[in-house]
């Protein structure tokens, strides 16, 4: 009922294109969903996050798709860059929870 | 700036040794979280605290203990018990007890020796 399940575990992509992470869950509670990155040596960072009152977010060249019905949401990254290579995080926690639930991670790739 | 502090960067431990990881805030957040990463892996849930005072076990507990004295303050402490401790430790904060992101420390890098 936790979990969060990411793919691709790792994904390489040519520059300008599009890179689409996927997360999916199981708890129908979860009622926020946020995406990370993290650089290697880093610490994560907050990239953009949704809640399930909408389908869509866009942030710049990143959007957060969300399908409540198949319990999936997803990243995609347009006009990818190689400053976007880095291990992304998918999440979800809900409301009094304490904690979140992250998705095991996707190193992506983007070459020149 | 607000933010998270690790200290220090990188840690290096004797086997049969404890250290302790600080970890500070100055967002007024309530909540406080440890995570381990090993290479290429996720984060695992070491322990976090809702409020001062109290504190509750994540994943992967055995071998580490927490305190929350303060609530701009949740140092860690990595014991002889735990036996394999390279890796790579983050905390986190939140404001709340669900709808926000966390913000993640630099991080700190253990290391037996």
């Amino acid at each position: 009922q936790q979990q969060v399940k990411q793919s691709p575990q790792s994904l390489i992509v040519q520059k300008g294109g599009i890179s689409i992470i996927n997360c999916a869950y199981e708890n129908t509670a979860f009622d926020y969903f946020p995406w990370y990155q993290q650089f290697p040596g880093k610490g994560p960072a907050l990239l953009i996050a949704i809640r399930p009152d909408v389908s869509e977010k866009k942030e710049g060249r990143f959007t957060i798709s969300f399908n409540k019905s198949a319990k999936q949401f997803s990243l995609h990254i347009m006009d990818s860059q190689p400053g976007d290579s880095a291990t992304y995080f998918c999440a979800a926690s809900r409301k009094n929870a304490g904690k979140s639930t992250f998705g095991d991670g996707t190193t992506l790739t983007v070459k020149p | 700036d607000g933010g998270i502090t690790q200290s220090p960067k990188y840690l290096f431990r004797k086997e049969g040794q404890n250290v302790t990881l600080s970890c500070e805030q100055n967002l007024n957040h309530d909540a406080m979280y440890w995570y381990r990463q090993d290479p290429g892996q996720g984060l695992r849930l070491i322990y976090y605290s809702q409020i001062v005072n109290d504190f509750q076990k994540g994943d992967i507990a055995e071998g580490y203990s927490v305190s929350r004295e303060k609530k701009e303050s949740f140092p860690l402490t990595v014991t002889s018990a735990q036996k394999n401790p390279t890796a790579f430790y983050l905390c986190a904060s939140r404001p709340d007890r669900g709808h926000e992101g966390y913000t993640f420390g630099s991080g700190t890098r253990l290391t037996v020796v």
